[in-house]
Parts: C-alpha cells; sequence; structure tokens
C-alpha cells in the first residue's frame, strides 16, 4: 500500500483567489502522477499526467508542479471562479499500470 | 468525445444478495479497472484486467468479487454475497495503454447500498 496524502481536506476561498494544494508520496519506484478534477454527480476527468522530476504543466488558469525527489506535486489555480469548485485527486503510479489515489481536495470557490 | 458507461447508476440490495455492476469501456481501450469509494473515505483500487484476465487485484478484490468481459464489450463486477461494508461508490475505469503516462477515463459509477 503506497501512502499519498494530500492537503488540505477541504478549502473555500472567494472568487477571484488564486490558490494552491499539495500532493505528497513516497519518491522510491515512482512512474507517473496524475491529477483528476472530480465535480460532485460526474466522473473524474484528467487534467494533468506528470512523470520527470521539475515537470510543470498548465491548462489555462490551473498548473501543476511535480518534484519526485523529494515526493510532492503542487495544484495551482489562478483567480478561483466558482466552476472550478469540485473535488481534485492526485495518483501516483507506481510497478508501471497500479495506480494509489489521495483522499482529494475539495475547492469551494464562492461568488 | 467517447465516454465509459456504467449501469445501474445506484443499486439497493439486501445483504447476502448477489449484485452485478456493468461498464462499457471506451471501445479502443484495452485497460480496465474496477475502483471503489466508501463515502468519507480514499478511492480504493480493487482489479485491473487486460487481454481478458486479471492482471492486478489488491487485498479488497477477495473471492465474493469476480469480474469479466463476456462479450468484448461489457466489463462486469459481480459481487456473490454482498456485505454491509460493501456500500460504497463503484467506479469502472479504462485506459487506452497501460503506459503509466495515459490517463484513466472513468464512468460516472455505480451507487451500492447494502441493507
Amino acid at each position: 500500500i503506497l501512502n499519498v496524502e494530500q492537503s488540505p481536506q477541504s478549502l473555500h476561498v472567494q472568487e477571484g483567489d488564486s490558490t494552491n494544494f499539495t500532493c505528497s508520496f513516497p519518491s522510491s519506484n515512482f512512474y507517473a502522477l496524475h491529477w483528476y478534477r472530480w465535480e460532485t454527480a460526474k466522473s473524474p476527468e484528467a487534467l494533468f499526467v506528470m512523470t520527470l522530476n521539475g515537470d510543470e504543466k498548465k491548462k489555462g488558469r490551473i498548473s501543476a508542479t511535480l518534484n519526485t525527489k523529494e515526493g510532492y506535486s503542487y495544484l495551482y489555480i489562478k483567480g478561483s471562479q466558482p466552476e472550478d469548485s469540485a473535488t481534485y485527486l492526485c495518483a501516483v503510479v507506481r510497478n508501471f499500470n497500479k495506480f494509489y489515489f489521495g483522499s482529494g481536495t475539495k475547492l469551494n470557490v464562492k461568488p | 468525445e467517447p465516454e465509459v458507461t456504467q449501469t445501474p447508476s445506484h443499486q439497493v440490495t439486501q445483504m447476502g444478495q448477489e449484485v452485478i455492476l456493468r461498464c462499457v469501456p471506451i471501445s479502443n481501450h484495452l485497460y480496465f479497472y474496477w475502483y471503489r469509494q466508501i463515502l468519507g473515505q480514499k478511492v480504493e483500487f480493487l482489479v485491473s484486467f487486460y487481454n481478458n484476465e486479471i492482471s492486478e487485484k489488491s487485498e479488497i478484490f477477495d473471492d465474493q468479487f469476480s469480474v469479466e468481459r463476456p462479450d468484448g464489450s461489457n466489463f462486469t463486477l459481480k459481487i456473490r454475497s454482498t456485505k454491509l461494508e460493501d456500500s460504497a461508490m463503484y467506479f469502472c475505469a479504462s485506459r487506452e495503454t497501460g503506459i503509466g503516462a495515459n490517463v484513466l477515463t472513468f464512468g460516472a459509477g455505480s451507487r451500492l447500498t447494502v441493507l
């Protein structure tokens, strides 16, 4: 069992605020890290996949970084909007094909 | 856009009954998975399936669970004799390949309530 930790567990921000959250994992046998966005009553959707130390990915106002040596990834949202409200899940891939999910960070953006 | 579909969306069953959850993965995907999330807990891996056989399973996936791909399109999860602790949201997912960078495409989930 691989312990993937996400913090904070939940976050309440005002529209326009920028925010970030963390995914921490043991750095050994790392293969890839995935971020998924999970809106209520929908299925999780992939945001980013990162494999290399120092990787940075960006999609609109959302970006992510990866540090495989120290075992963490940050997800940033610039200028949060109410439609960003969702649970953000990270998953670490080890041994080629096995995904280990964190508990998620639940983001609520108030208009 | 292609999607993974799951049925039923919600099933209520009595303890000890058999339940079959169905999934139709994306047609050109080769790897199939079942995950579950008990309310308030992490998403947990149950089983992965490739080339018509189980490639990996977790300690949760005991003899009460089985998976099948009976007709080349459906991918089913069967729980033979449900327990109260099987109550959870069950997600099917598929991937085009087994490469770690290849994302999972999830279905919307099947909520199982065992009474």
